[in-house]
C-alpha cells in the first residue's frame, strides 16, 4: 500500500470547519483513500473513503485532487468530541482488507 | 454501522499467566477479522490476520506460540497472551470486514487493555 504523510497534530475552534489534509504522491489507480478517526482509548471509527470522485456523509466530506496525490478530510463543523486522532490510509480494495496505520493527525477541538 | 464488540474492556494479570481476549461480531458474521496492538503515543499495528475455520496469518516479528488466534466460529475470534510479561502490556483491538455491506469497510472493536505486572 502507498505510503501517507499527515501533519502530526492541528487545532480547531469548536464550530469551525476541520480540514485535514493527507498527502499521498504515490498513490496507484487502484487504491482508495479511507479515513479513520480513533478516540482516546477507543478503537478507529471509519468515517469515509473514496478513489477519485469527492465523497459526502454524515460524518464528513472527502476531497480528492485530480491528480489524487492529496486529499483533504473536512468536517464541516467540528464539535469536542470530534477530537481524536484521524488516520488517512491508502490501499487497495481485496488487498486482504488489511489497513496498515501510519502516525494520523491529532486534531484538538478547543472551546 | 455494524457493531463489533470486545470482552473484557481492560485486565491486570500476574506475569507468567495467560490472558484470553474475545472479539464478536454482534449483527453480521465475519470470515475474516484482524487483531492489532497499539502501545502509548504510537498507533496500530497489525499483529495478525483471523480466518474463520483456518490458521491465523501472522505478521513478522509476532510470535505465533504467545499470541493464539482462535476464530472458531464467524462471530467470534479469540486472541490468548500466553505466558504474559510486563511488555505485552498493550491496548489490543480487533476489527472485522462485514462482507454484506462495505465489503472494504473494516468495524473495530471497543479494545481490550491489558496490563501486566
Amino acid at each position: 500500500d502507498a505510503k501517507t504523510t499527515q501533519p502530526p497534530s492541528m487545532d480547531c475552534a469548536e464550530g469551525r470547519a476541520a480540514n485535514l489534509p493527507c498527502n499521498h504522491s504515490t498513490i496507484s489507480g487502484n487504491e482508495y483513500v479511507y479515513w479513520y478517526r480513533q478516540i482516546h482509548s477507543q478503537g478507529p471509527q471509519y468515517i469515509i473513503h473514496g478513489l477519485k470522485n469527492n465523497e459526502t456523509n454524515e460524518m464528513a466530506s472527502l476531497i480528492i485532487t485530480e491528480d489524487r496525490k492529496s486529499s483533504t478530510l473536512i468536517l464541516p463543523h467540528a464539535t469536542l468530541r470530534d477530537t481524536a486522532v484521524y488516520y488517512c490510509i491508502v490501499r487497495e480494495n481485496n488487498a486482504g482488507n488489511m489497513l496498515t496505520f501510519g502516525g494520523g493527525t491529532r486534531l484538538m477541538v478547543k472551546p | 454501522g455494524a457493531v463489533v464488540s470486545q470482552h473484557p474492556s481492560r485486565v491486570i494479570c500476574k506475569s507468567g499467566t495467560s490472558v484470553k481476549i474475545e472479539c464478536r461480531s454482534l449483527d453480521f458474521q465475519a470470515t475474516t477479522m484482524f487483531w492489532y496492538r497499539q502501545f502509548p503515543k504510537q498507533s496500530l499495528m497489525l499483529m495478525a490476520t483471523s480466518n474463520e475455520g483456518s490458521k491465523a496469518t501472522y505478521e513478522q516479528g509476532v510470535e505465533k506460540d504467545k499470541f493464539l488466534i482462535n476464530h472458531a466460529s464467524l462471530t467470534l475470534s479469540t486472541l490468548t497472551v500466553t505466558s504474559a510479561h510486563p511488555e505485552d502490556s498493550s491496548f489490543y483491538i480487533c476489527s472485522a470486514r462485514d462482507p454484506k455491506r462495505n465489503q472494504e469497510t473494516q468495524y473495530f472493536g471497543p479494545g481490550t487493555r491489558l496490563l501486566v505486572l
